[in-house]
């Protein structure tokens, strides 16, 4: 079946920009998290929503950052007045049923770079 | 706070030898353990867990890793490296309980497996 998919995966922005990047999750997932890959390092927890609802946002840097998921499906990250320092590659990965260990699922991502 | 290191930023092996790519953790209580590999301008996909049970875990692809308590490491392995495993590899950790489903990731190691 379908995977992760997630759009654009390249989008070259100017600083001060604004800019969203949209996930769409494996069908039937309920959980939906977003990363930050920087180059040469892991990818670093930005929200976590369950449902509709985001139930983690502990990782967005600032409020530049935000996401929604307004149907329980696709989700968008949306990122306000961008700097150089946001470049980065963001991804998006889906589980069903968390609580029960299940693995995340990763999309190929959208490498983001601000000019 | 939880944690994960990978020591090594590179692995060199030939190919047909055993591999290891090691990973330590630090986590309140019992810990949810992953593998993932990553491909150039792909997503990461998983390998392997540990969540609890047996301390060898066998995942994807003929690798394997094993989950040691007292010295806090969750190993990657694999008894016969092929040239097309080579990529980068990232292990993670998240709490188990609760509802932190976030996963933590250490900043990778580049294997390399030479013909």
């Amino acid at each position: 079946g379908a995977g992760v998919s997630q759009t654009p995966s390249n989008k070259v922005t100017e600083k001060g920009k604004y800019v969203e990047l949209r996930c769409d999750p494996i069908s039937g997932h309920t959980a939906l998290y977003w990363y930050r890959q920087s180059l040469g390092q892991g990818p670093e927890f930005l929200i976590y929503f369950q449902g509709t609802g985001a139930a983690d946002d502990s990782g967005l840097p600032n409020d530049r950052f935000f996401a929604v998921r307004p149907e329980g499906s696709v989700s968008t990250l949306k990122i306000q007045r961008t700097e150089r320092g946001d470049s980065a590659v963001y991804l998006c990965a889906s589980s069903s049923d968390p609580s029960s260990y299940n693995e995340q699922f990763f999309g190929p991502g959208t490498r983001l770079t601000v000019l | 706070a939880q944690s994960v290191a990978q020591p090594e930023d590179q692995v060199n092996v030939a190919e047909g030898n055993p591999l290891t790519v090691k990973c330590t953790y630090s986590v309140s209580g019992n810990p949810y353990l992953f593998w993932y590999v990553q491909y150039p301008n792909r997503g990461l996909q998983f390998l392997l867990k540990y969540i609890t049970g047996d301390n060898l875990v066998k995942g994807s692809y003929g690798f394997e890793a094993e989950f040691n308590k007292s010295q806090t490491s969750f190993h990657l392995k694999k008894p016969s490296a092929l040239v097309s495993d080579s990529a980068l590899y990232f292990c993670a950790v998240r709490e188990p309980g609760g509802s932190n489903y976030k996963l933590t990731f250490g900043k990778g190691t580049l294997l390399t497996v030479n013909p």
